[in-house]
């Protein structure tokens, strides 16, 4: 049963549009969600993070929203550019403790 | 600042052979997590460290996986012995705190079991 679902394996925008990349998870329990990114041959590396008592949470070009009644959160780029290429991760805990990881979204920023 | 750092990058072994990959945290880190994470999936805790003491190794195969981590600083994940299904990315990580919070990975072990 997998409590983390990141519904499109791939996502493909053009430079300086918008992308928005979806989450969706089933266990009530969790609290506590981040948005990792990985590149090839790196590992995960933290983007941003919120928490279930917040409904956004911004940081430069990076939005989450998190919608508790759906279950579901996003993450938008604004603008996209190339470097933000690479495979985006969707983890979510209870109160920061243990994180289950989605199958990830590739995002590739076209110039 | 250093990252957290991991070797081999690579290795590949035969089935039923052992292998053990070694992690050393960022400095000052209490919490250790080793992941596994294979090819099109994210990656799964395997074992948690809060200094020396496992905090969770509920999903670690304990009939062929084991870790420790020593004087709470450095840790190794064996394997022995190695099935094909082992084959996987498998990954370190570290974080001030005991919460997931930030948590800073390595590189990777890529682990390939022919």
């Amino acid at each position: 049963d997998q409590q983390v679902k990141q519904n499109s394996p791939s996502l493909s925008v053009q430079e300086g549009r918008i992308s928005i990349l979806n989450c969706d998870y089933t266990n009530s329990m969790f609290d506590y969600f981040l948005w990792y990114k990985k590149y090839p041959a790196e590992g995960p590396t933290f983007l941003i993070s919120i928490s279930s008592i917040k409904d956004k949470n911004e940081d430069g070009r990076f939005t989450v929203f998190l919608n508790k009644s759906a279950k579901h959160l996003s993450l938008h780029i604004v603008p996209s550019q190339p470097g933000d290429s690479a495979v985006y991760f969707c983890a979510a805990s209870v109160s920061a403790g243990k994180s289950t990881f989605g199958d990830g979204t590739t995002l590739t920023v076209k110039p | 600042e250093a990252g957290v750092a991991q070797s081999p990058r690579y290795k590949i072994i035969e089935k039923r052979q052992s292998v053990a990959f070694w992690c050393n945290p960022i400095s000052g880190h209490a919490t250790l997590y080793w992941y596994q994470q294979i090819l099109g999936q994210g990656p799964k805790l395997l074992i948690q460290f809060q200094n020396n003491g496992v905090v969770d190794d509920s999903q670690l195969p304990k009939d062929r996986f084991s870790a420790e981590r020593l004087k709470g600083v450095d840790s190794t994940l064996k394997i022995q012995p190695a099935k094909l299904e082992d084959s996987a990315v498998y990954l370190c990580a570290s974080s001030q705190k005991q919460g997931f919070t930030e948590a800073f990975f390595g590189q990777g072990t890529r682990l390939t079991v022919v």
